[in-house]
């Protein structure tokens, strides 16, 4: 079965600093790996996914992800941070093709991004 | 127009209620899904669907129930609702050749 641990809770960043969100996957098969982001009140909308494509994933509104498999982790940046990236991230985890699993995606405890002017 | 819309978006209701939950989608998605969120807990999965004949329980789907009345139909119930199911819940779907889901908007229910 496959897990997903987001490190940290909540992030804090002033405007315009680095964001780095963690995290750490385990499959004992080939992981899809995506990352999702909540806005308040709203729904979750896809960030970016990897799918065994290129390691280093570009998503929406500047951020990316790189796959690392000796580390299980897939990561989430950002160069700067934004009033409007403040939100909560959730990483999630689906196995590959093949088995009645396939699909089913196993989401993070999620981590609030707060980003002071 | 959303892809995929969930009914309610609010309720209030009280202990031992029957609730029922819907979800539409005309995204031409096969497979749906319904989760719940709590607050450090993340998204956990209730029950999922992989086509109209296919209901699957998912890792918390005591004191849940489901109907796939179509393919772009997939409602949750709560035979008899207990404050402890006070959550957001979401609906989602996907195609069977992709792992990407897409999230309704949600419903929050509260049970006093």
């Amino acid at each position: 079965a496959q897990s997903v641990t987001q490190l940290g809770s909540h992030v804090s960043v002033s405007e315009g600093a680095l964001v780095l969100l963690r995290c750490n996957y385990s499959s004992s098969v080939p992981p899809y790996l995506f990352w999702y982001v909540q806005y308040p009140n709203q729904g979750l909308q896809l960030l970016l996914k990897y799918t065994s494509a290129a390691t280093l994933v570009k998503g929406i509104n500047g951020f990316e992800a790189e796959f690392k498999k000796s580390e299980t982790s897939f990561h989430l940046t950002k160069p700067s941070a934004h009033m409007s990236d403040a939100a909560e991230y959730f990483c999630a985890v689906s196995v590959g093709a093949g088995g009645t699993s396939y699909g089913k995606l196993t989401f993070g405890q999620g981590t609030i991004l707060t980003v002071h002017p | 127009d959303a892809d995929v819309t969930q009914t309610p978006r609010n309720r209030i209701t009280k202990t031992g209620k029957r609730i029922m939950l819907e979800c539409s989608q005309t995204k031409g998605h096969d497979r749906m899904y319904w989760y719940r969120q709590d607050p450090g807990l993340g998204l956990r999965l209730i029950y999922y669907s992989f086509d109209v004949k296919d209901i699957n329980k998912g890792e918390i789907s005591d004191g849940y129930s489901v109907s796939r009345q179509a393919q772009a139909k997939f409602s949750l119930s709560l035979e008899s609702a207990i404050p402890n199911q006070t959550a957001l819940y979401f609906c989602a779907t996907s195609d069977h050749r992709t792992a990407e889901q897409f999230f309704g908007p949600g419903t929050r229910l509260t049970v006093l």
